[in-house]
């Protein structure tokens, strides 16, 4: 069974820019997660979807948002980028989120902001 | 501010030695813990968790332990292998529907 596929893996971006980064979850589980991973706040929680709707959502400005479509793949789009996004976005999914903490993370996307 | 956290950054064990890898929390009504390892230029890796009507909990070659008067966890690995080395995290599922993680020890395994 394929893992967490994210991408792309790394990119560059510069202030002001937005980026989109995609996740497909493991086949059949229907909840996704986002975590943002930096040397100085370690992990965040961003937000959590389940079938389409995002159940859950951690404490990050507005330029953060998030998706996920019916075939339960999820994007996450960062706005306006500042020098302070630069990190490591982990997707993470599970089959039913919530009550769970076995999720299954991806190798994440490593986001640089010049 | 953070509900769980490690006692240390860094940990150095040999190969073969037993480790203890520990975590603090504060809120009396966390009831819900995950450890996570976390290899260089991976995402975090399920271990094992334990809930809190538990005191301990064994799975293979690792055990939590759970000692709710002092709010207090550990992760113990037998016989570490270089395999091991890894940042550990504790994680509590805590507000509901999502994860909050400690700091993370390093855990350095000498040959």
């Amino acid at each position: 069974k394929a893992g967490v596929t994210q991408t792309p893996r790394y990119l560059i971006k510069t202030r002001g820019q937005q980026v989109t980064l995609s996740c497909s979850p493991i086949s059949g589980h229907r909840s996704v997660s986002w975590y943002q991973q930096t040397p100085g706040q370690g992990l965040q929680f961003l937000f959590e979807y389940f079938s389409e709707t995002q159940r859950n959502k951690g404490n990050f400005p507005g330029r953060f948002s998030g998706r996920q479509f019916s075939n339960s793949r999820s994007e996450m789009n960062v706005s306006t980028l500042e020098l302070g996004d630069s990190a490591l976005y982990l997707c993470a999914s599970s089959f039913r989120g919530g009550d769970t903490g076995e999720l299954f993370f991806g190798e994440g996307s490593r986001l640089t902001v010049l | 501010g953070e509900s769980v956290g490690l006692h240390l950054p860094t940990l150095s064990v040999q190969e073969g030695d037993n480790s203890i890898i520990n975590c603090a929390y504060s809120n009396s009504a966390s009831d819900y813990f995950i450890w996570y390892k976390q290899e260089s230029g991976k995402g975090p890796q399920f271990i094992i968790d334990i809930r809190s009507n538990m005191d301990k909990r064994q799975g293979q070659r690792v055990t939590v332990l759970l000692n709710k008067t002092v709010k207090h966890l550990s992760l113990q690995i037998a016989a570490t292998q270089p395999g091991d080395s890894a940042v550990y995290f504790c994680a509590e599922n805590r507000p509901a529907r999502q994860l909050t993680f400690g700091s993370g020890t390093q855990l350095t395994v000498l040959p």
